[in-house]
């Protein structure tokens, strides 16, 4: 089993309409990162969470929205959004941040707005 | 600035010959981490370097933190089908932000 599920692993929404994107690690890992992954570009981070707590907003526009209920669970909350939105979403955890430490990755979630 | 150049932006081989791709920059890392990315997939780490000098190996892959913790090389021995996908660096800078920063990746495909 991995250590990272994400789910749903493809979405094709609307640009009215809400959905949300899960995230969940089984690795009892404290930090918890969304990442967007663009055609030919670097991975760009969106969100990073420390023990619940959110300690990085990478500028992303206000139409993403995250949650971190508890450790081991991350939310990225999704409206109204724009055609170049649609990329693939990845999910990491790893021990803690701030520290020398290795993330690992969840399978994505391959997003198009439509 | 803190931005990775990984090169090559792509490679065609055959089976069974080795492979040689590295991340370049011009601020000093402290970490650098390389990740393999199949299709559909999110990336898997492959090897992590923590030391100025440090080789590493796993299996067929060997990782080395360069002595000036500005550049890392990957190789891989006696390439595989099974070996095609994205290879990407990422690294953590001194003195910089706590966030890994990412090579815009290596696209490796292997002929049999």
């Amino acid at each position: 089993e991995t250590g990272v599920t994400q789910t749903p692993r493809h979405l094709v929404m609307g640009m009215t309409n809400k959905k949300s994107l899960k995230c969940e690690q089984h690795l009892g890992h404290n930090a918890m990162y969304w990442y967007k992954q663009s055609a030919k570009k670097p991975l760009e981070l969106m969100f990073v969470y420390n023990f619940k707590e959110q300690t990085e907003n990478n500028s992303v526009p206000s139409r993403f929205s995250p949650e971190c209920p508890n450790s081991s669970h991350l939310f990225l909350h999704l409206h109204t959004l724009q055609p170049e939105d649609s990329a693939l979403y990845l999910c990491a955890s790893s021990h803690e941040t701030g520290l020398v430490d290795e993330q690992y990755f969840g399978p994505g979630t391959r997003l198009t707005v439509t | 600035g803190q931005q990775l150049n990984q090169s090559p932006q792509s490679m065609f081989i055959q089976e069974g010959e080795d492979v040689s791709m590295n991340c370049t920059s011009s601020s000093i890392f402290n970490t650098w981490l390389w990740y393999k990315q199949d299709p559909g997939e999110g990336p898997v780490l492959l090897i992590a370097l923590y030391k100025a000098g440090e080789l590493t190996s796993n299996g067929r892959l060997t990782a080395q933190f360069g002595i000036t913790r500005k550049d890392s090389f990957l190789n891989i021995s006696a390439s595989i089908p099974s070996d095609v996908g994205i290879y990407f660096c990422a690294g953590l800078a001194q003195g910089g932000s706590e966030k890994l920063v990412f090579g815009k990746g290596t696209k490796l495909t292997v002929n049999p």
